[in-house]
This record gives structure tokens, sequence and C-alpha cells, in this order.
């Protein structure tokens, strides 16, 4: 089972470009890298996700090199609303039609007025 | 869809009742999972369901927890006898892993359960 490293906090002021790096230095050929977002009070929502080098949606973007072996989700101007807690995931190849996937730490994002 | 419905919201009860949790999950999902989550473990995968059978219970802490899957569109996990120290959120989640580049879990907004 890939395990992933993130910061436990970080803190940002309102406008700033956030990047959060995940490390997960045993991921498999067949895994995918996905990061939740998780507001106080409300289960965990998914933002993005991507294979190698980058992917874009109008919330994030996800860049991973070419090893693979870490990611990095960035969040351009981020607002107050965008506190909450990251999540970095990486499934288990091995568990067959299904990618079993573990919920680190997380990254608990405070943003700044 | 209305996403992932959890009841109740809420639980409070006293140490030796039992306690039923309840999931619809999104029509169309073959996956299932129950998630608990504190501030000491974060969150943890209790058990999963594929087609409604249960696939994986490792991560159901005790005897006292049980879990079922009568249909495709129902979900309960039950604590009997509850203790203080199952005090948590409970997550239900459900997804559709037929398509494994776009393998995401929708979860509910969760039962806050307190034991007292």
């Amino acid at each position: 089972l890939a395990k992933t490293t993130q910061p436990i906090s970080m803190d940002s002021y309102e406008g700033q470009e956030v990047n959060i790096t995940c490390s997960h230095n045993n991921i498999a050929t067949n895994d995918y890298i996905t990061w939740y977002q998780q507001f106080p009070s409300q289960g965990p929502r998914f933002i993005i996700q991507g294979y190698k080098t980058k992917v874009t949606n109008e919330v994030a973007s996800l860049f991973i090199p070419a090893d693979r072996k870490s990611s990095t989700l960035s969040l351009p101007r981020v607002s107050l609303s965008d506190t909450a807690v990251y999540y970095c995931l990486v499934g288990d190849s091995n568990s067959g039609g299904y990618q079993k996937v573990t919920f680190g730490t997380g990254t608990k994002l405070q943003v700044i007025p | 869809d209305a996403g992932v419905i959890q009841s109740p919201r809420h639980e409070v009860t006293e140490m030796g009742q039992e306690v039923t949790l309840r999931c619809k999950p999104i029509s169309g999902h073959d996956y299932l999972f129950w998630y608990r989550q504190t501030m000491m473990r974060g969150l943890e995968l209790l058990i999963y369901f594929n087609n409604n059978v249960p696939i994986d219970d490792s991560g159901m802490p005790e005897d006292r927890f049980s879990a079922k899957m009568p249909n495709a569109s129902f979900s309960t996990l039950k604590i009997q006898p509850s203790e203080p120290r199952d005090s948590a959120v409970y997550f239900c989640a459900s997804s559709n892993f037929r398509d494994p580049t776009n393998e995401k879990l929708f979860f509910g907004s969760g039962t806050q359960l307190s034991v007292l």
C-alpha cells in the first residue's frame, strides 16, 4: 500500500497561490494520485486526480514529476473559503478492480485575511 | 442526484445501547464504504462492499461492529453494545470504479456519534 507524506499544516494569505506537496515514494505503476478537500463537519470532496505530468481543472492544478514519487497540488489565489484539510491519496493496485486507498493525516490549510 | 445520504446526522446514546447508522449511496454506484474519523486516528476505512457483498472488513475494530448492505440502495453500520470510545464521525461513501481513470469517492455528510 503506497504511503503518503504531506505537511501537517500550512498558512497562507488570501490571494496567494498555495502549493501542497505530497511524497509517495513507493507508488506503483498503475496507481493514480488523487486529492480530496474536507471542510469542517463535512465529508471529503474530490478535487483532482492525475497519473503523470500536469492536470488542471476549474479548482486546482496537479503537478506530477516524471518519477511520480511526489505530487504538488496548486491552488491559485486562495480565499478564506479554501480553509480546509487537503488529503493526498495513492491507490493500491494490488487490490484488483478497486484501488484501496488510505487517507493520511492530510494538510490543514489556514487562509489568513 | 442528491448525493450520498446518511442518517441520522447526529446521534447521542448511552454506553451499552445499540446504534444503527444508515446510508443511501448514489444510484448506480457499485461500491460502498464506511469510514470513521477521529482526531487521534484520522479517517479510517472500516469496511467496503462491492455489488452489495462485503469485500474487506479488516478495518472493523471489533465484533461489536457489523455492517450490512441488503440492496444496492441501502446500507447500515451497527454498533452493539456501544462504548464511549466509539464516539466519532462515521462517513459513508460510494463510487463507481468501472472507469479506472475516474476513481472518485463521493462522501455523505457523516453521522456524529456521541456515546456517553
